[in-house]
């Protein structure tokens, strides 16, 4: 158990809905890091937040959006959905920012299936 | 960031000793080497990292090649549970993740 919590673990809807996906971070992180993983992409980076400021962008779509709130937990908001976003999506958090001793923490991760 | 190849995939004997290569021959001199893995249906978790100097830990060993272009993460004795997908990732401090295809590894009992 890394400590780091992820809701709801699978998820089911339909193309064009929206979807918020929900990520609590281990004890005292202050950074939290959204992750896609698809069959045909692999695990690509998203977004990160720091202490509830984004912090860096990935590859995330215009349709994505995440936010951290003032308790650091974070949400990653999914709209117009496409059959092309069902993926796995992790959230992982590490102490302070991306660095050399950084540890990421990766939460179990939510699935996405779109219909 | 430097790009990274490793093999496909790689195959060991339980409890034998498994060496997976890493190349990444665009590194710059301050990118630290990381190691994560994901076992079957979770998410990645933390090997190891290192520099320049060859690193220890209770999981694994990480050996650097002196130039810093390759490196090797060694499994000291593979047991059934090591089975995974092992990602090398250099990394410079302030950057962020970005992961590979990964080596999948298999253990045969």
């Amino acid at each position: 158990d890394s400590g780091v919590t992820q809701t709801p673990k699978h998820l089911i809807t339909a193309t064009g809905q929206r979807v918020t996906l929900r990520c609590s971070p281990r004890s005292g992180d202050l950074s939290v890091y959204w992750y896609q993983q698809s069959l045909d992409q692999g695990l690509q980076f998203l977004i990160q937040y720091y202490n509830g400021e984004e912090r860096a962008k990935g590859n995330i779509l215009e349709r994505f959006s995440a936010q951290q709130f003032p308790d650091l937990h974070s949400e990653l908001n999914l709209s117009s959905l496409e059959l092309g976003d069902s993926a796995l999506y992790f959230c992982a958090s590490s102490r302070t920012t991306s660095g050399s001793y950084n540890e990421q923490f990766f939460g179990p991760g939510t699935r996405l299936t779109v219909l | 960031d430097a790009k990274t190849t490793q093999p496909n995939s790689m195959e060991s004997n339980e409890e034998e000793p498994v060496h997976l290569p890493c190349n990444h021959s665009t590194i710059s001199g301050t990118d630290y080497i990381h190691w994560y893995r994901q076992l079957p249906s979770q998410g990645p978790e933390y090997v190891i990292h290192g520099l320049t100097s060859n690193v220890n830990n209770r999981m694994a060993s990480l050996a650097i090649a002196e130039d810093r272009k390759s490196s090797t993460l060694i499994l000291h004795r593979a047991t059934l549970r090591d089975a995974a997908v092992y990602y090398c990732i250099p990394m410079q401090t302030g950057n962020q993740f970005y992961f590979g295809t990964g080596t999948s590894l298999t253990v045969i009992p």
